[in-house]
């Protein structure tokens, strides 16, 4: 079964960090580039970042460039999101997507409050 | 940058109904385009792939048209496990979705 799982959101305090995971199965990780997307309360979805197959080609949203930063590890079959300088408007869950958007992991909530 | 505009933004209908969703892109992204449906609490579910392609288990009332800048999203007859809110996302050039449209049961 074609499968992402996203793992590591909480709560944290404005200006910290905190580092996504998704874990893929299913299908062969390292052929495909990944994204992430988001979702603030209430709101729709936003595109937050995007890397290719092989890491030579990554893209940020103007709302996150400079802070965020898309990773992945072929050989664990994961991709990862760095979140530094965290803000209240980066509320949101959390979702990783397979290329075109054909799989989606079930989502990881980040809050940052105070 | 591409723009994604998709109208309505919320509809009411009855069960049975014909419900259309148009969605326009500001500049030709062929028809490189998904169709998802998102209930609360729950991941953006697929659709329709490549404008009009019905993702496998999704039920054929639902369907897709279009190619270049205007696409439609159709669910031929309204049943109400459809209440959702829709979106339209295109892959041409990375990921950007519509603002959504929000169905639900007159």
């Amino acid at each position: 079964e074609v499968q992402l799982v996203e793992s590591g959101g909480g709560l944290v305090k404005p200006g910290g960090s905190l580092r996504l995971s998704c874990a893929a199965s299913g299908f062969t990780f390292s052929s495909y580039s990944m994204n992430w997307v988001r979702q603030a309360p209430g709101k729709g979805l936003e595109w937050v970042s995007s890397i290719s197959s092989s890491s030579s080609y990554i893209y940020y949203a103007d709302s996150v460039k400079g802070r965020f930063t898309i990773s992945r590890d072929n050989a664990k079959n994961s991709l990862y999101l760095q979140m530094n300088s965290l803000r209240a408007e980066d509320t949101a869950v959390y979702y990783c997507a397979r290329d075109t958007g054909r799989v989606w992991g079930q989502g990881t909530l980040v809050t940052v409050s105070s | 940058d591409i723009q994604m505009t998709q109208s309505p933004s919320s509809l009411s209908a009855s069960v049975g109904d014909r419900v259309t969703i148009t969605c326009q892109a500001s500049q030709d992204i062929s028809n490189y385009l998904n169709w998802y449906q998102q209930k609360p609490g729950k991941a953006p579910k697929l659709l329709i792939y490549d404008a009009s392609n019905l993702e496998t288990g999704v039920p054929s009332r639902f369907s897709g048209s279009g190619s270049g800048t205007d696409f439609t999203f159709t669910i031929s007859s309204l049943q109400p496990e459809d209440i959702a809110t829709y979106y339209c996302q295109q892959y041409d050039n990375l990921l950007l979705f519509g603002p959504g449209t929000k169905v639900d049961i007159k």
